[in-house]
């Protein structure tokens, strides 16, 4: 079984800091997404990184594949009050069909 | 506008009864998805289904069964719930392609009491 953990699990900080949320495996992905949940709803498609060394930009959010495609991060700048939620990510591989294996989560809260 | 729904969105039963949760999308994809959210576990995949006729385990599918008899629906059925059970069940629906956006309803809370 493929595992993905994510690091930190927590984190509290206020609004105008940045933070990077890390996503590790030991396995090999052909790609990786990451998603945004709040809460009573769904996980939300962020981006998806395709690329070892990929680096996406979403605003003020940046996405980063691991050369190796085992690994990526999420960097947060300036973090605002509406980035609070529960971040995913998320690896597929080729020839499972979007069969995604998830990571443990990053539960973020920005307070003002 | 296309959606994917679930229902119900709450539900509390008890040890040993069957309970199915219903999904329903009209983007006509061909890929359906059940993953429970548990805390510490994140999501975990419980059946998946490539198209009509089509399910497959995941896992996480002792317990549980899927049925896909059209395109649209995909319900999943605790044959005897049991308080392990509970938790938040999310289906998602995709297009065949590989890598494509996966869309998620918005989960049922199911308590096994």
């Amino acid at each position: 079984t493929q595992l993905l953990e994510q690091s930190p699990q927590f984190l509290s900080i206020q609004e105008g800091e940045n933070l990077t949320v890390y996503c590790n495996s030991s396995s090999v992905f052909s790609s990786l997404q990451w998603y945004r949940q709040e809460p009573g709803e769904g996980p939300v498609l962020l981006v998806t990184v395709v690329t070892g060394g990929e680096v996406k930009k979403l605003k003020r959010l940046t996405f980063q594949f691991g050369d190796a495609r085992k690994d990526s991060s999420l960097h947060i700048t300036a973090a605002q009050p509406g980035d609070t939620g529960l971040y995913l990510c998320a690896g597929l591989n080729t020839g499972t069909a979007s069969k995604l294996t998830f990571g443990t989560g990053t539960r973020l809260q920005v307070t003002l | 506008d296309a959606e994917i729904t679930q229902s119900p969105r709450h539900k509390i039963t008890e040890t040993g009864r069957q309970v199915t949760l219903a999904c329903h999308q009209t983007w006509n994809h061909n890929n359906m998805f059940w993953y429970r959210q548990d805390l510490g576990h994140g999501l975990r995949l419980i059946h998946y289904s490539y198209g009509v006729q089509d399910t497959n385990k995941g896992e996480v599918s002792d317990g549980y069964s899927v049925s896909r008899s059209n395109t649209e629906d995909l319900p999943l059925t605790l044959e005897s719930a049991a308080s392990s059970q509970t938790s938040v069940y999310f289906c998602a629906s995709s297009e065949s392609r590989v890598g494509n956006t996966i869309y998620f309803g918005e989960g049922s809370w199911l308590t096994v009491v």
